[in-house]
């Protein structure tokens, strides 16, 4: 059975730094592209970021360039978001995600990321 | 950027009638030479993740129900549920993934009525 089980979320003030963990099992995880996805409460989905099975190429949301960072490692089976220089409107429940080419087939539970004073 | 807009934001409908949500993208999400459409569908339940309904505009993903259909291709796309079961109460979000930033429909709320 796929797992995906995210970790690191809490609450930070503005300007704050949280590093968010992803840990798979279940699959063949160097072998797919991975994804974060966030939602604000209340609010709808924002893809955030991905990276692919390797770890040589990745992408990010405007929003979040150059203040976040995605990476993984293929040994540990997990992935990981470095979020810095967070801001109010980073609040949201963040979500890892599978991508294997077709959308998103497999989603953790997410992690709540609060960023207030 | 690809922008993705469902309609409409909440729709009532009742137990075994037939429910529609439709989602437009500004722009074509076809991939010409592969013949598809890069468009998914997710039901996303009060403190759940979402879950995959259908990818390729129409593939329904495996375990789901077969009164969820999607049709529709270009820039207009359509999720059917046939007939209506209590279960099926959720928030709808279309997906393109044809381009980065990938980008989701605002979303459309679904109750009985």
């Amino acid at each position: 059975e796929v797992q995906l089980v995210e970790s690191g979320g809490g609450l930070v003030q503005p300007g704050g730094s949280l590093r968010l963990s992803c840990a798979a099992s279940g699959f063949t995880f160097s072998s797919y592209w991975m994804h974060w996805v966030r939602q604000a409460p209340g609010k709808g989905l924002v893809w955030v970021s991905r990276m692919n099975s390797d770890g040589s190429s990745t992408t990010y949301a405007d929003s979040v360039k150059g203040r976040f960072t995605i990476s993984r490692d293929n040994a540990k089976n997990t992935l990981y978001l470095q979020m810095n220089s967070l801001r109010v409107e980073d609040t949201a429940v963040y979500y890892c995600a599978r991508g294997p080419g077709w959308g998103f087939d497999n989603w953790g539970q997410g992690t709540l990321v609060t960023v207030s004073s | 950027d690809i922008v993705m807009t469902q309609s409409p934001d909440s729709l009532a409908v009742s137990l075994g009638e037939r429910a529609t949500i439709n989602c437009k993208s500004s722009q074509s999400v076809l991939y010409s030479s592969k013949n598809k459409n890069y468009l998914a569908w997710y039901q996303q339940k009060p403190g759940q993740p979402p879950k995959l309904l259908i990818y390729w505009a129409s593939t329904r993903e495996f375990g789901v129900p077969d009164r969820f259909s999607g049709s529709g291709s270009g820039t207009d796309f359509t999720l059917t549920i046939s007939s209506l079961q209590a279960e099926d109460v959720a928030v709808y979000y279309c997906h393109q993934y044809y381009s980065t930033p990938y980008s989701f429909g605002q979303g459309t709320k679904l109750e009985i009525k």
